[in-house]
């Protein structure tokens, strides 16, 4: 059983604070890692992902992926208001002619002003 | 450039009768996947989709739950004598090839069975 885990939250940082979202995954052999952020009530929203061991910076965003330990991370910096929202890790598995994205359960960040 | 399009955006159904939950891909997209999302849990995959064919439906139900691509058309999620239980937000989403793996999620369909 493949399993993406997330601590629940909630998240609370100070405006312009650096917030720190943690992901681990069981399955070993996962390819692709993206990070979602979905607002309440509303759809997931794709705002990174990455496929390599090490560091993708995309703005204010920054992925970080360790596949030996099986962690994935997401860094955003001067964080703002707009950034509370729930933070979903997503794992893909492609085997063969097929794949599907497995989610965490996701972390919900509250950034204070 | 249109997204992921989702219709309808809400629907309300008593228990025992069919839901239809339809999704439109991004234009050029042949792959859409169908996620359903309970009040405060995670997105759960239900099933895999290409154009006429069911790739993986691993997620889906045994019962009462069918999904559908055709040839021409959006897809199609099909839940049959709904129960409460179902009352959930179903996500369609589409990617453009298998082995490119990012998914573009519509705005979702909230169910509610009464």
């Amino acid at each position: 059983q493949k399993e993406v885990e997330q601590n629940s939250g909630p998240l609370s940082v100070p405006e312009g604070a650096i917030a720190s979202l943690n992901c681990t995954y069981s399955d070993r052999v996962s390819q692709s890692f993206f990070w979602y952020r979905q607002y309440s009530g509303k759809s997931p929203e794709l705002i990174m992902s990455i496929y390599s061991n090490g560091d993708k910076e995309d703005g204010r965003f920054t992925a970080q992926l360790n596949k030996a330990s099986q962690y994935v991370s997401l860094l955003i910096r001067d964080s703002q208001p707009s950034d509370s929202a729930t933070y979903l890790c997503a794992v893909f598995h492609y085997g063969g002619s097929q794949g599907n994205l497995i989610f965490g359960k996701g972390t919900k960040l509250s950034v204070k002003p | 450039n249109a997204g992921v399009m989702q219709n309808p955006r809400h629907l309300v159904r008593r228990r025992g009768q069919e839901a239809r939950l339809r999704c439109s891909p991004v234009k050029g997209h042949s792959h859409v996947y169908w996620y359903r999302q309970l009040p405060e849990e995670g997105l759960k995959f239900m099933v895999y989709l290409q154009k006429e064919n069911i790739i993986d439906e691993s997620g889906m139900p045994k019962e009462r739950f069918s999904a559908e691509f055709p040839k021409e058309g959006p897809s199609i999620l099909r839940i049959q004598q709904v129960v409460r239980g179902d009352s959930a937000a179903y996500f369609c989403a589409s990617s453009p090839v298998a082995t490119q793996p990012e998914q573009f999620f519509g705005p979702g369909t909230r169910l509610t069975v009464l």
